[in-house]
């Protein structure tokens, strides 16, 4: 989706290290999620948040933080405290409420050096 | 508590043939469902959505499904399948009371020529 940039595409990690994932949108969105994507598990929520300062923790939140300074920004960081951290990574937006469909960014692709 | 459950992994259709993909779900309340597709190491985009209303969804690219309240059912369909319909589909249910999307683990649909 053009309005939804994630990045990198492309992301290693050390061990015990932290590292941050951005989400960028333009849609103008109130609402902002961040899964994570497993072969054969679908997307698990990790972080969502409804307005900006304020967000709540998904059903995978451990190892994991966010902030939301920015309506435009939901930046992820996965944390040494995460120790099986790869997985592809998705950010999604939305007007807001379940009932409205989410607007998926291209993902970023996490491993483990 | 929120579920749902699509029972195949893959579903192997000739090019032309019609195409069924099943989603069955579990949720208090009113559910709110929605159809994804996703190609590799894409994001997921939006096919249709049913919130209220006429239990058959027309939805994107030729897509349909249809809403069964006493099978719990959500069943995504096309009459005629294309070599390009080949993709990861997912099905979600959303609930006011919860406020998040649940996803199922994904099918993937194979379209031969």
């Amino acid at each position: 989706d053009g309005g939804i940039t994630q990045s990198p595409k492309y992301l290693f990690r050390k061990e015990g290290q932290n590292v941050t994932l951005s989400c960028e949108q333009n849609l103008n969105h109130d609402a902002m999620y961040w899964y994570r994507q497993d072969p054969g598990q679908g997307l698990r929520l990790i972080y969502y948040s409804q307005i900006v300062n304020d967000f709540q923790k998904g059903d995978i939140a451990e190892g994991y933080s966010v902030s939301r300074e920015k309506k435009e920004s939901f930046p992820l960081t996965v944390t040494s405290a995460q120790k099986n951290p790869t997985a592809f990574y998705l950010c999604a937006t939305a007007w807001g409420g379940v009932v409205q469909p989410q607007h998926f960014g291209d993902g970023t692709r996490l491993s483990i050096l | 508590a929120q579920s749902v459950a699509q029972p195949e992994d893959q579903v192997n259709v000739a090019e032309g043939n019609p195409l069924t993909v099943k989603c069955t779900y579990s949720v208090s309340g009113n559910p709110y469902l929605f159809w994804y597709v996703q190609y590799p190491n894409r994001g997921l985009q939006f096919l249709l959505k049913y919130i209220t209303g006429d239990n058959l969804v027309k939805g994107s690219y030729g897509f349909e499904a249809e809403f069964n309240k006493s099978q719990t059912s959500f069943h995504l369909k096309k009459p005629s399948a294309l070599v390009s319909d080949s993709a990861l589909y997912f099905c979600a249910v959303g609930s006011a009371n919860t406020g998040k999307l649940i996803f199922g683990q994904g099918t993937t649909l194979q379209v031969k020529p």
